[in-house]
């Protein structure tokens, strides 16, 4: 069964500082990885996915994640952080092959302070 | 955004009654999803289906049902429902299953009494 960790209910940030979101996994074989945000009284709104290739995948809103095959993590990244980014997110993950939907994590508060 | 409805966007039901979500998506995506969203459980699947009339099972299918009789249109009933099916559920769409993103409706919040 594959499964994702999001080991910080929340996180909490000073505006301009740099940001982290983690994010690890458990799945068989390689994996599509995924990081959602959602704010308040919306739907999830995708940011950005792993597929294959480089390591380091840049999304939207400035948000990048790094791919560790060896630590089997995908944190989130940003460099300077927005009071705008408050909000929660979600990691998501399924295996690359076979018939296995989306699995999601529990997501992770973001607060970023002014 | 992906053109995802969800109708109602609110609902107050009593135990035991029939409920019936509606998603409909204007974007001719072959996959659709339904999710229940929890404090503590992130999202959980619920059903998927991966064309018309075509439906699967997902974690949490215990006391939901569902049909797609149109390409746009994908339907969850909880037949009798409980209060441990009051949630946010959320509707999900997607062009492909494997490395597609899903995009997501703004949700149906759900109550129980």
């Amino acid at each position: 069964a594959q499964s994702v960790a999001q080991p910080e209910d929340q996180v909490n940030v000073a505006e301009g500082n740099p940001l982290t979101v983690k994010c690890t996994y458990s799945v068989s074989g390689n994996p599509y990885l995924f990081w959602y945000v959602q704010y308040p009284n919306r739907g999830l709104q995708f940011l950005l996915k792993y597929i294959t290739g480089d390591n380091l995948v840049k999304g939207s809103y400035g948000f990048e994640a790094e791919f560790n095959k060896s630590q089997t993590s995908f944190h989130l990244k940003k460099p300077s952080a927005l009071v705008s980014d408050s909000a929660l997110y979600f990691c998501a993950v399924r295996a690359n092959s076979g018939y296995s939907t989306l699995t999601f994590g529990k997501g992770t508060m973001l607060l970023v302070s002014p | 955004d992906a053109g995802i409805t969800q109708s109602p966007r609110h609902k107050v039901t009593e135990t035991g009654t029939p409920v019936t979500l509606r998603c409909h998506q204007t974007e001719n995506h072959r996959y659709m999803y339904w999710y229940r969203q929890d404090p503590g459980h992130g999202l959980r699947l619920i059903h998927y289906s991966y064309g018309v009339k075509d439906t699967d099972k997902g974690e949490v299918s215990d006391g939901y049902s569902v049909s797609r009789s149109k390409t746009e249109d994908f339907l969850l009933t909880l037949e009798s429902a409980t209060s441990s099916q009051t949630s946010v559920y959320f509707c999900a769409i997607s062009e492909g299953r494997d490395n597609q993103p899903q995009h997501f409706g703004d949700g149906t919040r759900l109550s129980i009494l």
